[in-house]
């Protein structure tokens, strides 16, 4: 079945070091990519996603590519802050398989400090 | 657009007592629904899968008699936990799916409701 590996956290950076987050995904066919953004005390917020490979998402400074090769979709952002604190999921949906089910990744706990 | 809405964001109730979650899509029509549940530093887990107008799909192992959950119209799902207990307490959260059949259509997610059973 579908499955989303992300790296183990909590990941604890200084504002303005560079962020990325890894995320691998197995799919039996073509899923579409996500990542949502959870900030302490609320529910997910869909950060960016990408629906075919070598798309890239972006949003609020963070990007991310679907690469079919790797089957990855690692999140990035050049200059973190202090407000981006929060926890992200990487998450896919494959309709051919699962409908509109979301696959989520376990989570990885941001800190930045000032 | 696409704002999914929770109501109650925080409930405490007693032991053996019934509480109602309501879940709203605010600016569209979601087709489908999702409740998840969310224990304290980890992922969601998902309870079940509400299509308006038919009957939810429960994830193995969750119970549908104690977890109602009822789609009335294309932006409403309520979630009744019935009779209570203290390991029933978690933060629980639906979400809305906006597309019909369809690549990159996505759920938005609701801000969450606290319950605590005491």
């Amino acid at each position: 079945g579908d499955s989303v590996t992300q790296m183990e956290g909590p990941v604890t950076l200084s504002e303005e070091a560079f962020l990325t987050i890894n995320c691998t995904y197995t799919a039996t066919g073509y899923p579409s990519l996500f990542w949502y953004v959870q900030y302490p005390g609320e529910g997910l917020q869909l950060l960016l996603k990408a629906t075919k490979a070598d798309d890239k998402g972006s949003n609020k400074g963070f990007e991310a590519t679907y690469r079919k090769e790797t089957t990855s979709f690692h999140l990035e952002k050049g200059s973190v802050q202090v407000s981006d604190s929060a926890v992200y999921f990487c998450a896919l949906s494959e309709w051919e398989t699962s409908g509109s089910r979301l696959t989520f990744g376990e989570g990885t706990q941001l800190t930045v400090n000032p | 657009g696409a704002v999914v809405s929770q109501h109650p964001s925080r409930v405490i109730c007693k032991s053996g007592t019934s509480v109602k979650i309501e879940c709203r899509s605010l600016d569209f029509q979601a087709t489908t629904m999702f409740w998840y549940r969310q224990f304290p530093k980890q992922s969601l887990m998902l309870m079940a899968t509400s299509n308006e107008g038919s009957k939810a799909t429960y994830e193995q192992g969750v119970e549908k008699d104690k977890f109602l959950i009822n789609h009335a119209s294309l932006t409403l799902s309520t979630l009744t936990v019935t009779s209570a207990h203290p390991e029933d307490s978690s933060f629980y959260i639906c979400s809305a799916y906006t597309g019909a059949r369809g690549i990159g259509d996505t759920q938005y997610f609701g801000p969450g409701t606290r319950l605590t059973v005491l």
